[in-house]
């Protein structure tokens, strides 16, 4: 039973390009979350997402930031036009209804 | 606004030793209170967690005790060994009814275990 399951697990790009980061939930998980870890920080909630909806987007930032949860596929974080401060540690967790969070092991986007 | 601090920011202990770890939150409306460990390179995994029903929880070396109206709850790990060096996590979360997942993490502890 794989667990959570992102990838790139590391991604560089240069300033004002895109950045994609997917996430495949554990089998059987339909919530998933995504949280930025900024180096030596905690991490931040960004969003919260069940399939084909977004539930709470709270954390994500207004502009260049969207995120998606299709009918079919992975769970994908898109970042446009990236800047130096994007630059950190993406996670993307799942559960099951209310349940545990289980976490992947992160995409880590460096920006140049 | 710092809504969760977690204290000590480090913390060294010798193998066998008792590793204390303290979280204080403002967000009365938090009724879930995880620990995470994270390895450098990974992600965070879950520890242990309790819920405000009760004061105290224990798995096996690791204990969560819980003060409701000191807005506060730590993390004890008896007998600490070298394989829990690692950074630990307080994050609370489910305020005002919304999933267990959205959880609000502390800055942290740096835990090292001496042998």
């Amino acid at each position: 039973n794989a667990g959570v399951m992102q990838n790139p697990r590391h991604l560089v790009r240069r300033r004002g390009q895109e950045a994609r980061l997917r996430c495949s939930p554990m089998k059987g998980h339909s919530h998933v979350y995504w949280y930025r870890q900024l180096p030596e920080e905690g991490l931040k909630f960004m969003v919260y997402l069940q399939k084909e909806n977004i539930i709470d987007e709270s954390g994500m930032p207004k502009e260049r930031f969207s995120a998606e949860f299709p009918k079919e596929g992975p769970s994908i974080l898109r970042i446009q036009q990236v800047v130096r401060g994007d630059s950190a540690a993406y996670f993307c967790a799942s559960s099951q209804t209310t349940g545990e969070l289980f976490f992947g092991e992160g995409s880590r986007l460096t920006v140049l | 606004q710092q809504q969760v601090k977690q204290s000590p920011q480090s913390l060294i202990v010798q193998k066998g030793g008792i590793s204390i770890i303290n979280c204080a939150y403002e967000n009365t409306a938090f009724d879930y209170f995880p620990w995470y460990q994270q390895f450098p390179g990974k992600g965070p995994a879950l520890l242990i967690a309790i819920r405000p029903d009760v004061s105290e929880k224990k798995e096996g070396r690791f204990t969560i005790s819980f003060n409701k109206s000191a807005k506060q709850f730590s993390l004890h790990i008896m007998d600490s060994q070298p394989g829990d060096s690692a950074t630990y996590f307080c994050a609370p979360g489910g305020a005002g009814g919304t999933s267990y997942g959205k959880l609000t993490f502390g800055q942290g502890t740096i835990l090292t275990v001496h042998p």
